[in-house]
Formats: C-alpha cells, sequence, structure tokens
C-alpha cells in the first residue's frame, strides 16, 4: 500500500500571498488530519477531517483552512500568509478515527515565507 | 492549561545502553496518551498508545512505556538502545475524549553514542 503522499514537498511564498497544500491518505483511510510544526512552538494540531466534514479543529486563525474531497485527499489552505507562517506543514491518515486508530504521517510540506 | 512537558531536550546514550524518556501530561480522567518518533526529514511514526487497562504498554520498535496516574507520567523506555534509534522523540495527549485536540510536547532529541 502506497503511504501518505504530500504535495508539493517545498514551497516559497511571500507574505500576503496564499498558499494551498496537497495531502493523499493511505488508500481506504477516511480521516485526514493537519499539524504545524515550527521550532517555537514545536508539534501543534491544526484539524481533522472524515468524510468531507471538518471534525474537530486546533487553536489556530481563521486564515488556516482545509477541506477534504469525496476520494478522502485533502487540501489545506492558509491566506494572507504570515512570516510566523513557516514551517513545515504534516498530514496524517487513519481509517476512521485519528485517536484510536493508529495516524500514519506524511513526510510533509515545507513551506517558507519570505 | 492543557499541557504536555518533556523536561529533557537532548539526550545521549551509548549503543547497548537503556534508555529512558520521561514525559508529565495534564490532568485528565482519561488520558489519551501517544509516542511518536521523528527521524530526520521524516514525517511521525506512532511507537505505542495507552487509552485504559494494562499500565505497561508495549510498542514498536522494542520500546515500551508506563502509565503512571499518581505521578501524571508515561515514560517510555527501552532496554537496549540501537544506533537507528537516533531521533526525537515527542509525547502526546488527546485531551476531549477520543476527539478533541491533541496536544503534544517539545519533543527529546536523543543521540546514540557508538
Amino acid at each position: 500500500k502506497a503511504g501518505v503522499t504530500q504535495t508539493p514537498r517545498y514551497l516559497i511564498k511571500t507574505r500576503g500571498q496564499q498558499v494551498t497544500l496537497s495531502c493523499s491518505p493511505i488508500s481506504g483511510h477516511r480521516s485526514v488530519s493537519w499539524y504545524q510544526q515550527t521550532p517555537g512552538q514545536g508539534l501543534q494540531f491544526l484539524f481533522e477531517y472524515f468524510s468531507e466534514t471538518q471534525r474537530n479543529k486546533g487553536n489556530f486563525p481563521g486564515r488556516f483552512s482545509g477541506r477534504q474531497f469525496s476520494n478522502s485527499r485533502s487540501e489545506m489552505n492558509v491566506s494572507t500568509l504570515e512570516l510566523g507562517d513557516s514551517a513545515l506543514y504534516l498530514c496524517a491518515s487513519s481509517p476512521r478515527d485519528r485517536v484510536t486508530d493508529t495516524q500514519y504521517f506524511g513526510p510533509g510540506t515545507r513551506l517558507t515565507v519570505l | 492549561a492543557q499541557s504536555v512537558t518533556q523536561p529533557d531536550i537532548h539526550i545521549t546514550v551509548s549503543e547497548g545502553a537503556s534508555l529512558e524518556l520521561r514525559c508529565n501530561y495534564s490532568y485528565g480522567a482519561t488520558p489519551y496518551l501517544f509516542w511518536y518518533v521523528q527521524s530526520p526529514g521524516q514525517g511521525l511514526q506512532l511507537l505505542l498508545k495507552y487509552f485504559s487497562g494494562d499500565t505497561l504498554v508495549q510498542g514498536i520498535k522494542g520500546f515500551e512505556a508506563e502509565f503512571k496516574r499518581s505521578q501524571s507520567s508515561f515514560n517510555l523506555r527501552k532496554p537496549s538502545v540501537h544506533w537507528s534509534d537516533a531521533a526525537e522523540y515527542f509525547c502526546a495527549q488527546n485531551y476531549g475524549g477520543s476527539q478533541g485536540n491533541l496536544i503534544f510536547g517539545k519533543g527529546t532529541k536523543l543521540s546514540v553514542k557508538p
């Protein structure tokens, strides 16, 4: 089985722009979660999608949004980029529940905001 | 406030020596606790998790963790460390039952001396 794939792997944007990151979960997985990893704040949970609906959300501003498609692929969008949004964005998938099932993580997208 | 504390930022052990990584979680009646490992340039991999039951949890790669409610701790152990165990280790707790927010500790970087 193919693992979780994230595209692109690296991205450079400037302040004020918006960005869309993509995540393809493991086949058959319906739960997709997103995480932000920075040296200062560490790992933080962004949100989780299940069956095209946002099921949980962390403590991030509304500039961070996401969606999930009927094939379980997910995108996250960050609008009006700030320097502090520079981070590694990780996507993880699980069959149904990100807590009781095992989450499988992708390699991440490294976003640099200049 | 919800928090997960990993007191050790960096630990160095000799190959073949035993390892214990510390983790303290915030109070919770039913803590959902996890240990993840992140190798350089990689995403996260789940080592083990605890929801209830036996307080000694076995994971992958020879790791185990012990849940101690009286000490609010969930320490990770391995009897004999291999060079390939060099990585960063994250303890995490999910608040809000099986949904809610997943809070990570700041991580402990493990170096292994030959």
